[in-house]
């Protein structure tokens, strides 16, 4: 089985300071990573993939195969930012898949 | 472009029954992914459907089954109910690496 572990259940920072959301994963085959975020009262919905190397709303994320990490990181947060984050591989192939737990941001003014 | 939708939005059904949640893929794509998220739980994989065969499946008894149809909606069936099935299923469609969720199917049994 493949999995990601979220070691935090929830995240509070202030608005403007640095947030850094962590995510492990194991796996026996090359990894296929993706973070998924879900804001109150709206569908799941992708963040980022791990190969795309984008920063989307100003979130980045690396891969990091000695660590075995892929935690995301904003420099800035904002109030908006407040979601739930999916750490989650990808679907398919005959894969197990196992997501994480999930991390709640809150963003606080 | 429609974006995917899930039939019943809620559902209480009674320990020993059979369940079907339906789910309609966005336009153009060919493989839709059920997950189970109980309360406080991240999604859990079950199983995957492309073009209308199964493609991967997580740790669920085989009373969870599936169908794809040939124009890509999908059905989640589960026999014999049990009490720790009440979640919210989730399915989701796609073409190629990204998923797009629909808003789930909230299942209660009593």
């Amino acid at each position: 089985a493949q999995r990601v572990t979220q070691p935090e259940k929830l995240l509070s920072v202030f608005k403007g300071a640095p947030v850094e959301l962590k995510c492990n994963y194991s796996y026996s085959g090359s990894p296929e990573l993706f973070w998924y975020v879900q804001y109150s009262r709206q569908r799941l919905q992708l963040l980022l993939r791990h190969i795309s190397r984008e920063s989307i709303k100003g979130f980045t994320a690396d891969l990091n195969k000695g660590e075995t990490s892929f935690h995301l990181k904003k420099p800035f947060a904002q109030e908006e930012d407040s979601a739930m984050y999916y750490c989650a591989p990808y679907a398919g192939n005959n894969r197990k898949l196992i997501w994480g737990l999930g991390t709640s941001l809150a963003v606080n003014p | 472009e429609t974006g995917v939708t899930q039939s019943p939005t809620h559902l209480i059904k009674t320990r020993g029954q059979q369940v079907t949640l339906r789910c309609s893929s966005q336009s153009g794509h060919n493989t839709v992914s059920w997950y189970q998220q109980a309360l406080g739980q991240g999604p859990q994989f079950i199983f995957q459907y492309y073009r209308e065969e199964e493609n991967g499946r997580g740790n669920f008894p085989p009373r969870f089954s599936g169908l794809q149809f040939p124009n890509y909606s999908s059905e989640l069936n589960v026999n014999a109910l049990e009490l720790d099935d009440s979640a919210l299923y989730l399915c989701a469609s796609s073409n190629s690496y990204e998923q797009y969720f629909g808003p789930g199917t909230r299942l209660t049994v009593t």
